[in-house]
């Protein structure tokens, strides 16, 4: 069963405006990972944050992570029209270390 | 490095028909998995490998075999394919337990269809 629920599930923001995805989850994790998916291409790892770890910054993004909510957030700045792409979350469960376990995505649109 | 590379990228088959995607990675990773793609669904793991000659079971394992001969490879076999079946699948790989790495590297993808 997906583990990461994302909302909203498609975003369409003008360029140079922030973009904020929001990811829910069901158990204990070891850490949480935002992925992003240009259209027909793999997926490419953006950023992880560990369980003990409550907010982590690269570059234009800033994730967050509430594991008393069970719930992260990821934060574009200053979007660009190339951000525009499908996000996702996938969390490492404790237990399960081997695996990743994603959620639906969100789609963001950055219009010029 | 080429990283993870699939395949082939693009395949139709007729229900009943058998194939096999291949997925190979220059990394020297320990770990591989192959997911599904459906819209609106994210990625389902089908299979994985935590080390050559080692496979396991994902979350959407029936109707998928899978095999790690070599390290570098990860095959996916499908022998009677059915149209629920029509999706597109990534491979990835991940370097494994040593050093607390979980990112994984994905392929680029093969788009099947099953008429």
């Amino acid at each position: 069963s997906q583990q990461g629920e994302e909302d909203p599930q498609a975003l369409s923001i003008q360029e140079g405006e922030n973009a904020t995805m929001n990811c829910s989850y069901k158990t204990s994790i070891n850490n949480l990972q935002w992925y992003r998916q240009n259209s027909g291409r793999g997926l490419v790892h953006l950023i992880l944050i560990r369980s003990n770890e409550r907010e982590k910054h690269s570059g234009r993004l800033r994730v967050t992570l509430d594991t008393s909510k069970k719930s992260s957030s990821l934060l574009i700045t200053a979007s660009r029209a190339a951000d525009t792409a499908s996000y996702f979350c996938a969390t490492v469960n404790t237990g399960t270390a081997s695996k990743l376990t994603f959620g639906t995505g969100t789609r963001l649109q950055v219009t010029l | 490095n080429a990283g993870v590379t699939q395949t082939p990228k693009f395949r139709v088959l007729k229900t009943g028909q058998s194939m096999t995607l291949l997925c190979a990675q220059d990394m020297n990773h320990e770990y591989m998995y192959w997911y599904r793609q459906d819209p609106g669904m994210g990625l389902r793991l089908i299979h994985y490998s935590v080390g050559e000659g080692t496979t396991a079971k994902g979350e959407v394992p029936d109707g998928y075999n899978v095999s790690r001969l070599k390290k570098q490879n990860f095959l996916l076999g499908l022998e009677s394919a059915a149209p629920s079946q029509t999706s597109v699948y990534f491979c990835a790989s991940r370097l494994g337990s040593s050093g607390r790495s979980y990112e994984q590297y994905f392929g680029p993808g093969t788009r099947l269809t099953v008429t």
